[in-house]
């Protein structure tokens, strides 16, 4: 079973607007990372948050991690048609410390 | 950053042939490799975990003898899938962990398997 799921599954929105993703998983993390994945493409590393912080910024990128209620939340400010793309949370897990994914998120983005 | 890439980018074949495809870690090396699958609007699930130089771990569901994994350098990966079938369609993804510096997964870009 997957460690991360993430909702909403499907997300549209205008240019311009906010877009929030979010997280949960189920065993205890020493990080959390983000990625993003264009239709058909590979992975893009976006973002890691480590188990011992609360919140990170990159750009137009905000990530917030609760510990207490195992969840995540992407946040991607003032969007842009070029961030169409589905996001997927990943943590680590087992002895073999393998990224484990969400289910993600499909962000669209109208211009 | 590490770059890993994958050989070929896409591949169609016929029902009942193997294929192979390569992964690469090109400026690091990768003691680990992870292959993953991932099916239409769906997640990346983990197939396999390799290291190099002993036989890989499947993920429960998983058929070794399907999907041959071989890991005999510290830069190089392969994943055969023997006697394609169109229910193994599918994007093929490989991951190396770079075992110094990072002890991170680097990700290459993906193989567009299609068996016809």
């Amino acid at each position: 079973s997957q460690q991360g799921e993430e909702d909403p599954q499907a997300l549209s929105i205008q240019e311009g607007e906010n877009a929030t993703m979010n997280c949960s998983y189920k065993t205890s993390i020493n990080n959390l990372q983000w990625y993003r994945q264009n239709s058909g493409r590979g992975l893009v590393h976006l973002i890691l948050i480590r188990s011992n912080e609360r919140e990170k910024h990159s750009g137009r990128l905000r990530v917030t991690l609760d510990t207490s209620k195992k969840s995540s939340s992407l946040l991607i400010t003032a969007s842009r048609a070029a961030d169409t793309a589905s996001y997927f949370c990943a943590t680590r897990r087992g002895a073999g410390n393998m990224l484990t994914f969400g289910g993600g998120t499909r962000l669209m983005v109208k211009p | 950053g590490a770059v890993v890439s994958q050989h070929p980018s896409w591949v169609i074949c016929k029902s009942g042939t193997s294929v192979k495809i390569e992964c690469r870690s090109l400026d690091f090396q990768a003691t680990t490799m992870f292959w993953y699958r991932q099916f239409p609007k769906q997640s990346l699930m983990l197939m396999a975990t390799s290291n190099e130089g002993s036989k890989a771990t499947y993920e429960q569901g998983v058929e070794k003898d399907k999907f041959l994994i071989n890991h005999a350098s510290l830069t190089l990966s392969t994943l055969t899938v023997t006697s394609a079938h169109p229910e193994d369609s599918s994007f093929y993804i490989c991951s190396a962990r770079d075992g110094g510096t990072y002890n991170e997964q680097f990700f290459g870009p993906g193989t567009r398997l299609t068996v016809l």
